[in-house]
């Protein structure tokens, strides 16, 4: 069993779309990233969210972190074929530098 | 900067055969973990290094595992003896300071046990 939960597992959305993806736990974090990975290559950090509520933007992708702190979602505007990927969510408890990672969402985006 | 460097990116052998990772981390960075991927189970730390001294042991999955980390640019992740369930992709990544600060993941290794 996950101790992150991603969902949807699968997504394959048109060019211009909107779409959120969901990051879901019991746990409480003490800090959560998101990363995403392209075929072939290692996963790259896109943001890292510590506090409850807390909302980052990253050009047209929206981060929020749940304000009890369990959860995260990441929504993205008019999405673009670039984006196409897998998207991992990863949570800190306790031990800061130990990371625990979703089962993340694979993103198709067609032109 | 080169990020981190893992070799062989692809790896075939056969059960019973001892399988050596490597991973060379950023100049600089105290803290080097390594993963495995696979399908089912999705990304998994097995050990992380702080300072060259394995700090977290506890994903590695049997004794069949050991990692080393002989100085600040070097680690190994080794199997003996492998078997098919290992196949996967292993990841090697680095950080400095730890905490929120990000992984830098390096391209992976490939492995495949026949």
């Amino acid at each position: 069993t996950q101790l992150l939960e991603q969902s949807p597992q699968f997504l394959s959305i048109q060019e211009g779309e909107n779409l959120t993806v969901y990051c879901n736990s019991s746990s409480v974090f003490s800090s959560l990233q998101w990363y995403r990975q392209e075929p072939g290559e290692g996963p790259v950090l896109l943001v890292t969210v510590v506090t409850g509520g807390e909302v980052k933007k990253l050009k047209r992708l929206t981060f929020q972190f749940g304000d009890a702190r369990k959860d995260s979602s990441l929504h993205i505007t008019a999405a673009q074929p670039g984006d196409t990927g897998l998207y991992l969510c990863a949570g800190a408890r306790n031990n800061f530098n130990k990371f625990y990672f979703g089962s993340g969402t694979k993103l198709n985006v067609k032109p | 900067d080169a990020g981190v460097i893992q070799s062989p990116r692809h790896e075939v052998t056969e059960m019973g055969q001892e399988v050596t990772l490597r991973c060379k981390p950023i100049s600089g960075h105290d803290y080097l973990f390594w993963y495995r991927q696979t399908m089912m189970r999705g990304l998994e730390l097995l050990i992380y290094f702080n300072n060259n001294v394995p700090i977290d042991d506890s994903g590695m999955p049997e004794d069949r595992f050991s990692a080393k980390m002989p100085n600040a640019s070097f680690s190994t992740l080794k199997i003996q003896p492998s078997e098919p369930r290992d196949s996967a992709v292993y990841f090697c990544a680095s950080s400095s300071r730890g905490g929120d600060q990000p992984q830098h993941f390096g391209d992976g290794t490939r492995l495949s046990i026949l």
